[in-house]
């Protein structure tokens, strides 16, 4: 079945600090990829998303793209700041009508001043 | 409002007690889906209404678990004769139509735990 698997956290930078969280990912077919983003006290929100191969998808400075021969999506930003302190979830959804989303366990990011 | 809401946000009670949990999703939206997050786990799949019709609840654990979604619109949780393993974060997402963009609007979620 499909699966995603998420870099272990948590993850503490000091601000402007370069990240990565890495993600890859079991599917059947090609399916497409996100992150997600839980700040403190909010609910899930889409951060990003890449559709097919070799895409890249891009949101507030957050990167990541699409890799099929390493299926992975690994989610970088080049200077991170305080206000990114977040948890970060890889997710796929790998076809059908439903649009059920799979998802890693998240990597907490910490991000100081 | 105009995002997900989510009641209540936290719920305690004891083992073999009833639970309903609420959603009441963006307007407009006919899909609406349920989701489980235990701790240090993410979210994972329950059910999924389009409509009023529960079009998949294969993420759904065991027959203790129900929801309905009467007029396409409010979403309620059902949870009998609840168990410690069911203590958890229950997350409901809407969005506007199936499969298009991967959106998924979330609410905050109700946090479950069971005594």
């Amino acid at each position: 079945g499909d699966s995603v698997t998420q870099m272990e956290g948590p993850v503490t930078l000091s601000e402007e600090a370069f990240l990565t969280i890495n993600c890859t990912y079991t599917a059947t077919g090609y399916p497409s990829l996100f992150w997600y983003v839980q700040y403190p006290g909010e609910g899930l929100q889409l951060l990003l998303k890449a559709t097919k191969a070799d895409d890249k998808g891009s949101n507030k400075g957050f990167e990541a793209t699409y890799r099929k021969e390493t299926t992975s999506f690994h989610l970088e930003k080049g200077s991170v700041q305080v206000s990114d302190s977040a948890v970060y979830f890889c997710a796929l959804y790998s076809g059908g009508s439903n649009y059920k989303l799979t998802f890693g366990k998240g990597t907490l990011l910490t991000v100081n001043p | 409002g105009a995002g997900v809401s989510q009641t209540p946000s936290n719920k305690v009670t004891e083992k073999g007690k009833y639970v309903e949990l609420r959603c009441d999703p963006i307007s407009g939206h006919t899909a609406l889906y349920w989701y489980r997050q235990s701790l240090g786990q993410g979210p994972e799949f329950l059910i999924y209404f389009q409509g009023t019709g529960a079009a998949d609840d294969s993420g759904l654990p065991n027959d203790r678990f129900f929801a309905v979604r009467p007029e396409g619109s409010v979403s309620t949780l059902k949870i009998q004769r609840t168990e410690r393993g069911d203590s958890a974060v229950y997350l409901c997402a809407s969005s506007s139509r199936q499969g298009d963009t991967g959106e998924l609007f979330f609410g905050e979620g109700s946090r479950l735990t069971v005594l």
